[in-house]
């Protein structure tokens, strides 16, 4: 049963905490992406990944960190540099042809993270 | 730069009524665009996509939508609403082509008047 696994689906941390978020996916996809969502903002890129090895900041990058030491996995870390981490994360994968028009994402459950 | 508008943070509608979920993009190349659906709690699921084949695509669960290069819009609608339509809708865009990332617009939450 192939797809995207989040864990875990609820997270809480202390201020000045770091924390680091699973997404495993099975679907032998190329690319990783995370996301944040906050209510009423929509969904905006953190990290995305294309390939093992490489990754690359996207529009709200600052506060987080990324490894892709593995294709199937892409985990998340939440540090205490970020000033507000409470929100919903969100990781999907795309394969990666650029012979084809556009290689569409599959997102994993989520994980909502909240700061005490 | 691509970009997103979503009008209507919030939508009401009774059951049986017609879905009119509007989005509003712009992008510098010709886009492609989609509607995704969130239920509470959960990961998104794509509805439907439009990736410069016809104009009016459908998707799952009978929406469609229909992309309008001139109003620069791609608005998802659905004949009849079903309370299991209860959800948030979000448009995004991207120029694809190996550019991937995806720009979200704002969401719309959709609320189904029994």
């Amino acid at each position: 049963d192939g797809g995207i696994t989040q864990s875990p689906k609820y997270l809480f941390r202390k201020e000045g905490q770091n924390v680091t978020l699973s997404c495993e996916q099975n679907l032998n996809h190329d690319a990783m992406y995370w996301y944040r969502q906050d209510p009423g903002q929509g969904l905006r890129l953190i990290y995305y990944s294309q390939i093992v090895n490489d990754f690359q900041k996207g529009d709200i990058a600052e506060g987080y960190s990324v490894s892709r030491e593995k294709k199937e996995s892409f985990p998340l870390t939440v540090t205490s540099a970020q000033k507000n981490p409470t929100a919903f994360y969100l990781c999907a994968s795309s394969i990666d042809r650029p012979s084809i028009s556009y290689n569409e994402q599959f997102f994993g459950p989520g994980t909502r993270l909240t700061v005490l | 730069a691509q970009s997103v508008t979503q009008l209507g943070s919030h939508v009401s509608v009774s059951e049986g009524a017609l879905v009119l979920l509007r989005c509003n993009y712009s992008s510098s190349v010709p886009p492609y665009l989609f509607w995704y659906v969130q239920y509470p709690n959960q990961g998104l699921q794509l509805l439907l996509k439009y990736t410069s084949a016809a104009t009016l695509v459908k998707g799952i669960n009978g929406f469609e939508a229909e992309f309008k290069k001139s109003e620069t819009s791609f608005h998802l609608t659905k004949p009849s609403a079903h309370m299991s339509d209860a959800a948030e809708y979000f448009c995004a865009v991207t120029e694809g082509f190996g550019n991937e990332k995806l720009t979200f617009g704002t969401g719309t939450r959709l609320t189904i008047i029994p």
